[in-house]
């Protein structure tokens, strides 16, 4: 069962574009819900993350937007550098239990100079 | 600060075998969690270990095991090898009141043939 839906499987966007990649979930119970960053070859980094009480988090160029009652949130690049092409994932996990973290199937974005 | 170091990076078993993946937490982190991460895929959490003791598991037969040790190091063991089990094998090192909140190694890239 997935529980954390992604999209776009993958996405170009020009330099100085701004990248959107969408995420739904489920599972009522997830109250923490972090981004990932994947380059080839690298286990992946945290990049952003949100809790439910805030509908926007700002981070530098990376913001997650989150609405709690569509369960549906969303990273946004502004002003995309060819150094953000990597594979990002979204994810999400309930902190009051042990820390399993479901991770979404993952964006390849593209940035062309 | 010394990050999530894994062992070996890549290995060739073949079908039936067994084997051994190793990593040393992020320095602070007592809690380690298994990922297993398919070509093109998101990963999946596989369990973790908190205390030396297995805390939480996911979706993964009982030929996968583990073990954490007193300098919250890990083990992965993988009984029986099958070809499905190609995979990279992500360790994530975290607090244990870290919610989702990992820290990855950069991967153990297991080929089954």
């Amino acid at each position: 069962q997935q529980q954390v839906k992604q999209s776009p499987q993958s996405l170009i966007v020009q330099k100085g574009g701004i990248s959107i990649i969408n995420c739904a979930y489920e599972n009522t119970a997830f109250d923490y819900f972090p981004w990932y960053q994947q380059f080839p070859g690298k286990g992946p980094a945290l990049l952003i993350a949100i809790r439910p009480d805030v509908s926007e988090k700002k981070e530098g160029r990376f913001t997650i937007s989150f609405n709690k009652s569509a369960k549906q949130f969303s990273l946004h690049i502004m002003d995309s550098q060819p150094g953000d092409s990597a594979t990002y994932f979204c994810a999400a996990a309930n902190s009051g239990g042990y820390q399993k973290v479901t991770f979404g199937t993952g964006t390849k974005l593209q940035v062309i100079p | 600060e010394t990050g999530v170091t894994q062992s070996p990076t890549h290995l060739i078993k073949t079908r039936g075998q067994q084997v051994t993946l190793r990593c040393s937490s992020q320095s602070g982190h007592n809690t380690v969690s298994w990922y297993q991460q398919a070509l093109g895929q998101g990963p999946q959490f596989i369990f973790q270990y908190y205390r030396e003791e297995e805390n939480g598991r996911g979706n993964f037969p009982p030929r996968f095991s583990g073990l954490q040790f007193p300098n919250y190091s890990s083990e992965l063991n993988v009984n029986a090898l099958e070809l499905d089990d190609s995979a990279l094998y992500l360790c994530a090192s975290s607090h244990s009141g870290g919610a989702g909140e990992l820290f990855f190694g950069e991967g153990s890239r297991l080929t089954v043939l």
